[in-house]
């Protein structure tokens, strides 16, 4: 069961512009949501996160967007650099110990 | 900076053996996982770990699987008797607290043939 979508395997952006990766949740009790992001051959890294009762979260170039009513949460990017060039997963936690994770979003920054 | 480490980083084994996976969680954790990655899919739960016991599985974490911290330092995923579907990117995580961000370590791959 997909309870965390991340609907656009793929993003292309170019250096400096804002990339903006989507992901959807179907779990109401969800109640934190993390994104990390991940090379070839290595584990996720932790980007931000934000918790139920935020509905934004910046973290330098990163800012998470959480809309509880539509269960939509949002990453940007601002601006784009090639090295964000990567796999980003978008995870969520309810009242247990799991993280659901999405399938991935390959965010592609051209110079 | 602390980071969680496994080893190895690739493991090939035959059908039907015995593996273990070894990880090193970030000193001053509580909260300890394992999740894996079959190529081509999402990251999927295993198995989370705190206080000496499991707090939680998955339906995959079944009676082939097993954890143990046996030193206070190292945390361990044990397969029993593998199968061709259990290769996959095996990912060891911990975290400080339970709502807080779990940090990953570099993976173990493992190919059983």
């Amino acid at each position: 069961d997909q309870q965390v979508k991340q609907n656009s395997p793929s993003l292309s952006v170019q250096e400096g512009r804002i990339s903006i990766l989507n992901c959807d949740y179907t779990n109401s009790m969800f109640d934190y949501f993390l994104w990390y992001k991940k090379y070839p051959a290595e584990g996720p890294t932790f980007l931000i996160s934000i918790s139920s009762i935020k509905d934004k979260n910046e973290d330098g170039r990163f800012t998470v967007f959480l809309n509880k009513s539509a269960k939509h949460l949002s990453l940007h990017i601002v601006p784009s650099q090639p090295g964000d060039s990567a796999v980003y997963f978008c995870a969520a936690r309810g009242s247990g110990y799991a993280l659901n994770f999405g399938k991935g979003t390959s965010l592609l920054v051209t110079p | 900076e602390p980071e969680v480490t496994q080893t190895p980083s690739h493991q090939v084994t035959q059908m039907g053996q015995e593996v273990i996976l070894r990880c090193v969680p970030i000193s001053n954790h509580l909260y300890f996982y394992w999740y894996r990655q079959i190529l081509g899919q999402k990251v999927e739960f295993l198995v989370s770990f705190y206080n000496n016991e499991i707090s939680e599985k998955s339906e995959i974490f079944d009676d082939q699987f097993s954890v143990e911290r046996p030193d206070g330092s190292n945390f361990t995923l044990k397969i029993r008797s593998t199968k061709l579907e259990d290769s996959a990117m095996y990912f060891c995580a911990s975290s400080g607290e339970l709502n807080t961000e779990a940090f990953f370590g570099q993976g173990t791959r493992l190919t059983v043939v």
